[in-house]
């Protein structure tokens, strides 16, 4: 089966870095995906990482380990619009992709 | 052209009423998704379309029915649905069916069945 999991809330403070964490156990993978959904919108794509290591695009980096089946994605210098659900998406070997239960990032002034 | 259009953007149907929902894209992507999202849930994968042909379905009951026109258009025909079936239905496409390609999200149709 598949599993993915992540934090189910978060909360931090404007101009600070947040770290989101993701785990997952999937029985084939074929890249992993960071989406941000605000409240009644569709998720967006921020990040794809198929490889090891750190892409970073702006304010937001993510970090892939296939080895420890461990990723996450990292927000710097928080704005208040970055207030939404985070989530993390597996691409399996078989066209199909599994979400994460999603983590709501609270940005507090 | 990055968008995906969904319509119509609300529906309120009856138990035995038949409605259609639908999806249209044209960034030349080969592959098409319908999710189901309830309230404060991820999206679940319900219907893909790779090449116009359907090649995932997880075990949607048969009161939903998918349709691929052409490589552009995909529409999900509802009949006889209950209650439990009202929530976010998205539409999404890729470059192609592989996992390796990020998805492009319609809006979404927002479905109350009374």
């Amino acid at each position: 089966g598949q599993n993915i999991d992540q934090p189910t809330e978060m909360t931090a403070t404007e101009g600070a870095i947040v770290q989101i964490n993701c785990t997952y156990q999937t029985s084939g993978f074929n890249g992993l995906f960071w989406y941000q959904q605000h409240a009644g919108e569709a998720p967006t794509f921020l990040s794809y990482n198929v490889l090891d290591g750190l892409e970073e695009k702006g304010r937001f980096s993510s970090f892939l380990s296939r080895s420890k089946g461990y990723s996450y994605l990292l927000l710097k210098e928080l704005q208040m619009k970055d207030s939404a659900s985070y989530l993390c998406a597996v691409g399996d070997n078989f066209n199909k992709f599994y979400f994460g239960s999603g983590t709501k990032l609270n940005v507090k002034p | 052209d990055t968008e995906v259009t969904q319509t119509p953007k609300h529906l309120v149907m009856g138990m035995t009423n038949k409605k259609s929902l639908k999806c249209e894209q044209h960034m030349g992507h080969r592959a098409m998704y319908w999710y189901k999202q309830k309230a404060k849930k991820p999206p679940e994968l319900m219907f893909v379309y790779s090449y116009e042909k359907l090649s995932i379905n997880e075990s949607v009951p048969s009161r939903f029915s998918p349709e691929c026109p052409n490589s552009s258009l995909l529409n999900l025909h509802l009949h006889a649905l209950q209650p439990e079936d009202s929530a976010l239905y998205l539409c999404a496409s890729s470059q192609d069916g592989s996992g390796k390609n990020e998805q492009y999200f319609g809006p979404g149709t927002r479905l109350t069945v009374t």
